[in-house]
């Protein structure tokens, strides 16, 4: 079945650090999207990828959906401590725009000041 | 309303007993979602409704688990005769049905305690 991996767990870096989360699938997906949980709280989107190699930048966040469609990034330059949580990558199958999105397990990011 | 919103917030309730989580989606949107999070852990699909119908209730651990949807709006989430195991966050989430962007709003949750 539809899996969606993501790594690492856990990253934890020094304020001013770059980071860096993957995600891959089992299977071509049709899209992907990236959400963030702050501690305590519940995720909020961040941003959809559609088409193949789109690349897309949010301020310091930049996220790359491979040519494939299969696997994902999300790169924060120079981390700032109200980076902190936990990111999630998610994907519908190919072909659909509706229905399940298969959640990664998502990186856990501490950031030291 | 303005976003999603579930009650209770928190819920606390002996082995054995019934529980009902509920969930109001935003105004408009058709899709609604169930997620289960266990402290430090990734979310858990549970069921996904389309209007009032159910196209995916796979990820449902166990027959003890149930979950509605009225008037392609409120849904509810059972869970008979609960466990321990059961302890977690649920959380709820709603999406509009647009052809291509259908990110997905996240209510606050209910954190559920199974004693």
């Amino acid at each position: 079945g539809q899996q969606v991996m993501q790594i690492p767990q856990y990253q934890h870096v020094q304020e001013g650090e770059d980071f860096t989360t993957y995600c891959n699938s089992s299977t071509t997906l049709s899209n992907i999207q990236w959400y963030k949980q702050r501690p305590g709280g519940h995720p909020v989107f961040l941003i959809q990828l559609v088409k193949s190699g789109e690349v897309k930048k949010q301020k310091r966040l930049t996220f790359q959906f491979g040519e494939a469609k299969k696997n994902s990034s999300l790169h924060i330059t120079a981390t700032q401590t109200t980076d902190v949580g936990t990111y999630f990558c998610a994907g519908r199958n190919r072909g659909s725009t509706l229905g399940r999105l298969y959640f990664g397990r998502g990186t856990q990011l501490t950031v030291w000041p | 309303g303005a976003g999603v919103s579930q009650s209770p917030s928190n819920k606390v309730t002996e082995k054995g007993k019934d529980v009902e989580l509920r969930c109001d989606p935003i105004s408009g949107h058709t899709a609604l979602y169930w997620y289960r999070q266990s402290l430090g852990q990734g979310l858990e699909f549970l069921i996904y409704f389309q209007g009032n119908s159910a196209p995916d209730k796979s990820g449902l651990p166990s027959d003890r688990f149930s979950a509605e949807r009225t008037g392609g709006s409120v849904s509810t989430l059972t869970i008979q005769r609960t466990q321990q195991e059961d302890s977690a966050v649920y959380l709820c989430a709603s999406s509009g049905s647009g052809p291509t962007y259908n990110e997905q709003f996240f209510g606050p949750g209910t954190r559920l305690t199974v004693l």
